[in-house]
């Protein structure tokens, strides 16, 4: 039962457009949320999460977008840049703190 | 430096073999984390530990065992059990919040 899914396994876009990856949960117990980068042979590293009680939450060039009635959260990297090209892992986690990861999107940012 | 240490980065073992990673914090983190990497899939739940002496099971623990007497430290042991042991293991580490930090991550093969 997979409780996080990343329905898109691969995304291409162009050097300063906007990237935009999405993440579907079906847990309504989850109540915080989370996106990873991963270079390949590294351990991911974090990039920003959103709390449920926001609807947003913004870092720069990434914001993250959350809708709890569709349960749906959304990685929005704009512009994107060639350096942002890795794999994304949507997370999220109850107050168990039992994480669990989305199957990853892998971003590529052509130049 | 703070942060999550795994050994050995690679490891062989023939088939029928445990084998044992480690995962070493000086995070002063109390929850840890392993999780199994297979190409082209996310991040799958093996086991994880909110406190020293408490462990659960994640959603693939068939095949593995772990145990968690330090607060610093949470091997995973690989067993003879594990049908498909050959991947990619990243061990992880929380404060009772929510986000949670990776090591490098250990290659497994088994021949």
């Amino acid at each position: 039962d997979q409780q996080v899914k990343q329905n898109s396994p691969s995304l291409s876009v162009q050097e300063g457009r906007i990237s935009i990856l999405n993440c579907d949960y079906t847990n309504s117990m989850f109540d915080y949320f989370l996106w990873y980068k991963k270079y390949p042979a590294e351990g991911p590293t974090f990039l920003i999460s959103i709390s449920s009680i926001k609807d947003k939450n913004e870092d720069g060039r990434f914001t993250v977008f959350l809708n709890k009635s569709a349960k749906h959260l959304s990685l929005h990297i704009v512009p994107s840049q060639p350096g942002d090209s890795a794999v994304y892992f949507c997370a999220a986690t109850d107050n168990n703190n039992d994480m669990r990861f989305g199957a990853g999107t892998r971003l590529t940012v052509k130049p | 430096d703070g942060g999550i240490t795994q050994s050995p980065k690679y490891l062989f073992r023939k088939e029928g073999q445990n084998v044992t990673l480690s995962c070493e914090q000086n995070l002063n983190h109390d929850a840890m984390y392993w999780y199994r990497q297979d190409p082209g899939q996310g991040l799958r739940l093996i086991y994880y530990s909110q406190i020293v002496n408490d462990f659960q099971k994640g959603d693939i623990a068939e095949g593995y065992s772990v145990s968690r007497e330090k607060k610093e430290s949470f091997p995973l042991t690989v067993t003879s059990a594990q049908k498909n042991p050959t991947a990619f293991y990243l061990c992880a580490s929380s404060r009772a919040g929510n986000t949670i930090y990776f090591g490098e991550g250990s290659w497994l093969t088994v021949v």
